[in-house]
């Protein structure tokens, strides 16, 4: 059974301080990550993807992946009011033409403190 | 550009009965994959459609069913409806099939069973 696991949170940092969201994930062979944003009574919203070791920055979030350690990460920095949401982790394992499932983690609840 | 649209946005059912629920893919897709997501929970897997065909199903019984049309276009059925079917179900869009491209969520359906 192939799993994603997250910190269930509630999280809660002070406004302008970086937030650490983390996930970890069971299938060695996992290739492709994303992390989703997701407002209260709202859909997914896609943040980043990230699919190679190492930091992904877009603005104010760095994704960063560890396959050795199957571990991947998201930082938000000069976290504002706004970020305050459940931050779903997502992991697809397929390779090549052959397809598998995008699997979700429980996400993490984020409250960043004005 | 047309984000994925799903309909309707909210309904109320109850026990035993049959519900449709539909989704439009984003301007460009071919692939559509339903999720339940319960309360505090993360998006479950239901199944993917690719061109017209259900290419992978996660562990849900076979009351819950559904169908791809030609303008990718996609259905959801659940049959036989029981109180722990409420939940939001979420339509997601990606390009080629492929679970290395993002997918892009809709607003989901609010299912409630009385």
């Amino acid at each position: 059974q192939k799993e994603v696991e997250q910190n269930s949170g509630p999280l809660s940092v002070p406004e302008g301080a970086i937030a650490s969201l983390n996930c970890t994930y069971s299938d060695r062979v996992s290739q492709s990550f994303f992390w989703y944003r997701q407002y209260s009574g709202k859909s997914p919203e896609l943040i980043m993807s990230i699919y190679s070791n190492g930091d992904k920055e877009d603005g104010r979030f760095t994704a960063q992946l560890n396959k050795a350690s199957q571990y991947v990460s998201l930082l938000i920095r000069d976290s504002q009011p706004s970020d305050s949401a459940t931050y779903l982790c997502a992991v697809y394992s397929g390779v090549g033409t052959s397809y598998d499932k995008v699997i979700f983690g429980p996400g993490t609840s984020l409250s960043v403190i004005p | 550009d047309a984000g994925v649209t799903q309909s309707p946005t909210h309904l109320i059912k109850t026990r035993g009965q049959q519900v449709t629920l539909r989704c439009s893919p984003k301007s460009g897709h071919d692939t559509v994959s339903w999720y339940q997501q319960a309360l505090g929970q993360g998006p479950q897997f239901i199944f993917q459609y690719y061109e017209e065909e259900e290419r992978q199903r996660g562990n849900f019984p076979d009351r819950f069913s559904g169908h791809q049309f030609p303008n990718y276009s996609s259905e959801l059925n659940v049959n036989a409806l029981l109180l722990g079917d409420s939940a939001l179900y979420l339509c997601a869009s990606s390009y080629n099939g492929q679970g290395h491209q993002p997918q892009h969520f809709g607003d989901g359906t609010r299912l409630s069973i009385l």
